[in-house]
């Protein structure tokens, strides 16, 4: 069963604390994507990969840190230093860029 | 400045009738739109999309309209049923980029009334 699997489903963050969101997927695409969804607002792009061991920031990269060194995983570090961490975070991923996205099933990220 | 917006953030429809959900863009190099579902707590699941080559595109009860005179993008969902309650939301490719920047509106949150 192909697809996008996000992990985990709830993350819980002390202040001061960096945590990492997991992303796989096994749609064998090139490009992966980290979207942050804040209630009433539309998706914002964080980081962006079109292929292995290369990313872009996207529109709000501080605060967060990517790394891609297999095709199939791009994982998100949400670290200290993203003042207000709340959000719904999405995986997304594409064959190519610039082409249709496949999303994730998400992880909420709260702060205790 | 530039956006991708909706006309309406809410939406009832009685089963059975028809939806629009309309979207407008602002920029008239946009080459590409995407339409998307999401249901609460989950993530956005792909519905249709359309190039800016057409006019219309049709699938399973749904059907996209690209009105580019106008920069007006709308998703039609016929006969809708209870299970189409979520939000909808429109992305746009926004020419040139340097990366796959794809542009999210708000969303517009239909309800279906049985």
């Amino acid at each position: 069963d192909g697809g996008i699997t996000q992990s985990p489903k709830y993350l819980f963050r002390k202040e001061g604390q960096n945590v990492t969101l997991s992303c796989e997927q096994n749609l064998n695409h090139d490009a992966m994507y980290w979207y942050r969804q804040d209630p009433g607002q539309g998706l914002r792009l964080i980081y962006y990969s079109q292929i292995v061991n290369d990313f872009q920031k996207g529109d709000i990269a501080e605060g967060y840190s990517v790394s891609r060194e297999k095709k199939e995983s791009f994982p998100l570090t949400v670290t200290s230093a993203q003042k207000n961490p709340t959000a719904f975070y999405l995986c997304a991923s594409s064959a190519r860029a610039n082409e249709k996205l496949f999303f994730g099933s998400g992880t909420q990220l709260s702060v205790l | 400045g530039e956006s991708v917006g909706l006309h309406l953030p809410t939406l009832s429809v009685q089963e059975g009738d028809n939806s629009i959900i309309n979207c407008a863009y602002s920029n008239s190099a946009s080459d590409y739109f995407i339409w998307y579902k999401q249901e609460s707590g989950k993530g956005p699941q792909f519905i249709i999309d359309i190039r800016s080559n057409m006019d219309k595109r049709q699938g399973q009860r749904v059907t996209v309209l690209l009105n580019k005179t106008v920069k007006h993008l709308s998703l039609q969902i016929a006969a809708t049923q209870p299970g189409d309650s979520a939000v909808y939301f429109c992305a746009e490719n926004r020419l040139p980029n340097t990366g796959n920047q794809f542009y999210f509106g708000t969303g517009t949150s239909l309800t279906v009334i049985p």
